[in-house]
């Protein structure tokens, strides 16, 4: 019930097209869900959060869709661009007390000139 | 303002070696945690830390081994190096959630160990 599962594994997307990476989870007490973005040689980064309170979360060309029946998140990269070549990971926790992030198994993205 | 930093950044042992992984932070979080990433498997929680003097164990704990003597400082000791432990380790530490922070994990860059 801990586990995050992500797909695809890896994907190409021509400049300027659309990346769509998904999440689903089991466990239903999760109420926060991050994704982390990674560049090669470089720690995660927090890209985005989203909290189940709304369907949807935008900053620039980045969308978080939430939906809670589904139990499903996915991130959407809008007018994806090379520099958005990186490895990108979802993940879950809840938000009261200590909860530990349980991680997807990644996405790696390459977005080809 | 460094965030989070590691030493070494890489490192070769050979089987039954022993080494420790050091880990700081100046951003006096509370909270701070010890990961492995393997290829296909995400982000492995080794250990992690509530507060000074305090450690946990993760979802793969063995065979690791962690101290925080101080709020800033988290380290990681190998005992007896074995290849199934070589992988990218990166160490991240976080606000207190219960003082109402926010939950993003602040990593550093990473130590990559490759045991022979």
């Amino acid at each position: 019930q801990q586990q995050v599962k992500q797909s695809p594994q890896s994907l190409i997307v021509q400049k300027g097209g659309i990346s769509i990476i998904n999440c689903a989870y089991e466990n239903t007490a999760f109420d926060y869900f991050p994704w982390y973005q990674q560049f090669p040689g470089k720690g995660p980064a927090l890209l985005i959060a989203i909290r189940p309170d709304v369907s949807e979360k935008k900053e620039g060309r980045f969308t978080i869709s939430f939906n809670k029946s589904a139990k499903q998140f996915s991130l959407h990269i809008m007018d994806s661009q090379p520099g958005d070549s990186a490895t990108y990971f979802c993940a879950a926790t809840r938000s009261t007390g200590f909860q530990k992030l349980v991680f997807g198994t990644g996405t790696r993205l390459l977005v080809s000139p | 303002n460094a965030g989070v930093t590691q030493t070494p950044k890489f490192r070769v042992l050979k089987t039954g070696q022993s080494m420790t992984l050091l880990c700081a932070q100046d951003m006096n979080h509370e909270y701070m945690y010890w990961y492995r990433q393997d290829p296909g498997m995400g982000l492995r929680l080794i250990h992690y830390s509530v507060g000074e003097g305090t450690t946990a164990k993760g979802e793969v704990p063995d065979g690791y081994n962690v101290s925080r003597l101080k709020k800033q400082n988290f380290l990681l000791g190998l005992e007896s190096a074995a290849p199934s432990q070589t992988s990218v380790y990166f160490c991240a530490s976080s606000y207190s959630r219960l003082a109402g922070g926010a939950d993003t994990q602040y990593f550093g860059p990473g130590t990559r160990l490759t045991v022979l």
